[in-house]
């Protein structure tokens, strides 16, 4: 079984630049989950879709972030602009029913970000 | 606020001998834990989890030890081995209402290196 695939695997680019990560789940899998892992902290949950609907986007800066998942399977995060701060690994995870605490959810190697 | 805490950020152990990670949390609403192991350049990855109905949860060598009163989970890695040097993120989750989306709060990490 394939596991959850991220694009591209690393980033760098100048503040003020606008980037869009990918994310493709589990096959199967209703939800989808973005993290954000800042260098020395754990990962912090930016948005959670269940299937195509947002479920959960209380942590995403909207002023700058923002994230789709169209027809339900693959999803995209873009940050435009980007700023310094948001230099990190976005995780990706899906979970295969309905996004309770108890689904497992499986992680993507991530895509690690550079803004200079 | 830092809501989950693993206060030792890294702990060095001998092969054989028995690994003991922490984790911290104030947010008593939180009635489900879990640990996830990361590898350098992977996304973490499940690894062993307990319910606020339950003291302890055994997997193989991997043993997790809930103290609801204060507020205090570890995980017990008996024996150690090599291939267990990691990352460890502890996470926790809590229902709303009667239902739970899945949403994990994690710990900062604590990166475990086991010495043959």
């Amino acid at each position: 079984e394939a596991g959850v695939a991220q694009s591209p695997r690393y980033k760098i680019i100048e503040k003020r630049q606008s980037v869009a990560f990918w994310c493709n789940p589990i096959s199967g899998h209703a939800t989808l989950y973005w993290y954000q892992q800042i260098l020395g902290q754990g990962p912090k949950l930016l948005i959670q879709f269940q299937n195509n609907g947002v479920v959960d986007d209380s942590q995403l800066p909207k002023d700058r972030f923002s994230a789709e998942r169209l027809k339900g399977v693959d999803s995209t995060l873009k940050i435009q602009p980007a700023k310094l701060e948001d230099s990190a690994v976005y995780l990706c995870a899906s979970s295969v029913t309905s996004g309770r605490a108890t689904d497992t959810q499986y992680f993507g190697p991530g895509t690690r970000l550079t803004v200079l | 606020d830092q809501q989950v805490k693993q206060n030792s950020p890294s702990l060095s152990v001998q092969e054989g001998r028995i690994s003991i990670l922490n984790c911290d949390y104030t947010n008593s609403m939180f009635d489900y834990f879990l640990w996830y192991k990361k590898y350098p350049a992977e996304g973490p990855t499940f690894l062993i989890s307990i319910s606020s109905i339950k003291d302890k949860n055994e997997d193989g060598r991997f043993t997790v030890f809930l103290n609801k009163s204060a507020k205090h989970l570890s995980l017990h890695i008996v024996p150690s081995q090599p291939g267990d040097s990691a990352v460890y993120f502890c996470a926790a989750s809590a229902h709303d209402g009667g239902t739970s989306y899945g949403k994990l709060t994690f710990g900062q990490g604590t990166i475990l290196t086991v010495h043959p």
